[in-house]
């Protein structure tokens, strides 16, 4: 158990419903991020948390996707008009800014869309 | 093609053998890489990192080789235990300015390890 903790741990849902996703960071740690992984592949970056401001976004977000992080802690990664495509393992990492990044993976939340 | 990711490098080794494992990254200005463990359902966990301005790095029971020429890393796992079946990841990331680090890390594909007992 690294300390961060993702919920639900599992969603699966029809297409065209919104999902949302919550991320618990290591208390100390002021960066976190979100990562996308689908089978056979490594983990594909998406975006990312110093403390409440969203620093950068991948291309692989789309409209659809939007993060928060409104008091600096926990996250919350929200996917609206889900798609069968989006089925995915979502993966939430956090670290410190200073020094190097190393960053710390929770157990991940597994979409389904049906 | 498409699905070049889903046939995943492997590598079986009988329990006791040393396991290296390889990746070739892409940026030749990243600066800092990662070894991740990733085991069925569970999120990567790491294992050891490695800056580019050293070529070697040992850990408890792991090395870490990092070649820039080639851009080239591995990864040595010395007495492999059925423990240490799991995907490997490696990854890369840039140091930003002032002592800070860069945000995202980037992934290579992953190698399947199989220690048999």
């Amino acid at each position: 158990d690294t300390g961060v903790s993702q919920n639900p741990r599992h969603k699966i849902t029809k297409r065209g419903q919104n999902v949302t996703f919550r991320c618990d960071p290591i208390s100390e740690h002021n960066r976190l991020y979100w990562y996308r992984q689908t089978l056979g592949q490594g983990p594909e970056f998406l975006t990312y948390f110093q403390n409440e401001a969203q620093l950068e976004k991948s291309r692989l977000l789309s409209d659809r996707f939007s993060a928060e992080r409104p008091k600096g802690s926990f996250s919350t990664l929200e996917i609206q008009r889900t798609e069968q495509g989006d089925s995915a393992m979502y993966l939430c990492a956090s670290s410190l800014v200073l020094g190097v990044n190393e960053q710390f993976f929770g157990p991940g939340t597994r979409l389904t869309v049906l | 093609g498409e699905n070049v990711g889903l046939h995943l490098p492997t590598l079986s080794v009988q329990e006791g053998d040393n396991s290296i494992i390889n990746c070739a990254y892409s940026n030749s200005a990243s600066d800092y890489f990662i070894w991740y463990k990733q085991e069925s359902g569970k999120g990567p966990q790491f294992i050891i990192d490695i800056r580019s301005n050293m070529d070697k790095r040992q850990g408890q029971r792991v090395t870490v080789l990092l070649n820039k020429t080639v851009k080239h890393l591995s990864l040595q796992i010395a007495a492999t235990q059925p423990g240490d079946s799991a995907v490997y990841f490696c990854a890369e990331n840039k140091a930003g300015a002032g002592g800070t680090s860069y945000g995202k890390l980037t992934f290579g594909q992953g190698t399947i390890l199989t220690v048999h007992p």
